[in-house]
C-alpha cells in the first residue's frame, strides 16, 4: 500500500519569507499524481498546487511551487513571500492512475508570523 | 466555480442514533467520495462511489456505514447507531471521469455525546 510522509509537523515562517515543507512517498508505481491541499481553521481542504508523475518540470502556481524528484519519491512544497492567509496545515497526498482514492500525510501546520 | 455543498455544516448526535450526511457534488462528476478526519488527524478515506454502486472501500467503512444516491443529485453518508469515535469532520468529495484531482466539500463535523 502506498504511504505519505511528512516528517514536519510544525513549520513556521516569517512574512514575506520563503519556507519549504517536505514530503516523501513510497509507491512501486510508474504512473500516479502528487497534490499539496491546505485546510485552513474553517476546516476546508483546498487544493493548492499538483504534479502528473510522468511530467519532469516541477509545478508551479503562483507563489507555491514544488520540488518533485521521482527517484527519491520526494515531493515538497515551496512558499515563496509568505503571506499570513497561508498560515494553515498543509496536506500531501497520492493518488494512483485511474479514480483511486487520495492518501494522505499527517500534515504540517504552518504559521506565519507578522 | 461548481462547489460541492455538504449539509448540515454541523451535527451534534447522541450516541446509538443514526445520522444521514448529505453532500451535492458537482454536476457533470462522475465519481464521488466520503473522507474522514478525526480532530488533529489525518485525512482518511471511507468510500468511493461510481455509476451507483461502491468501487472501493476501507476498513474503517464497516457495516455501520452506508451510502447512497437517492436521486440525481445527492450523494449521502449512513452512520447507523454512531459511537464517540466517529466524531470528526466528514468529508465529501467528487471528480470527473479521468480527472485526478478531487473537489472538496466545505465538510460537516459531525459530534457524537
Amino acid at each position: 500500500a502506498q504511504t505519505v510522509t511528512q516528517s514536519q509537523p510544525e513549520m513556521s515562517v516569517q512574512e514575506a519569507e520563503t519556507v519549504t515543507l517536505s514530503c516523501t512517498y513510497d509507491t512501486s508505481e510508474s504512473d500516479y499524481y502528487l497534490f499539496w491541499y491546505k485546510q485552513p481553521p474553517s476546516r476546508q481542504m483546498i487544493l493548492v498546487i499538483r504534479q502528473e508523475a510522468y511530467k519532469q518540470q516541477n509545478a508551479t502556481e503562483n507563489r507555491f511551487s514544488v520540488n518533485f524528484q521521482k527517484a527519491a519519491k520526494s515531493f515538497s512544497l515551496k512558499i515563496s513571500d509568505s503571506q499570513l492567509g497561508d498560515a494553515a496545515m498543509y496536506f500531501c497526498a497520492y493518488r494512483n492512475s485511474g479514480n483511486t482514492p487520495l492518501v494522505f500525510g499527517k500534515g504540517t501546520r504552518l504559521s506565519v508570523i507578522a | 466555480e461548481p462547489e460541492v455543498t455538504q449539509t448540515p455544516s454541523h451535527q451534534v448526535t447522541q450516541m446509538g442514533q443514526e445520522v444521514i450526511l448529505r453532500c451535492v457534488p458537482i454536476s457533470n462528476h462522475l465519481y464521488f467520495y466520503w473522507y474522514r478526519q478525526i480532530l488533529g488527524q489525518k485525512v482518511e478515506f471511507l468510500v468511493s462511489f461510481y455509476n451507483n454502486e461502491i468501487s472501493e472501500k476501507s476498513e474503517i467503512f464497516d457495516d455501520q456505514f452506508s451510502v447512497e444516491r437517492p436521486d440525481g443529485s445527492n450523494f449521502t453518508l449512513k452512520i447507523r447507531s454512531t459511537k464517540l469515535e466517529d466524531s470528526a469532520m466528514y468529508f465529501c468529495a467528487s471528480s470527473e471521469w479521468g480527472q485526478y484531482g478531487y473537489t472538496f466539500g466545505s465538510g460537516t463535523r459531525l459530534t457524537v455525546v
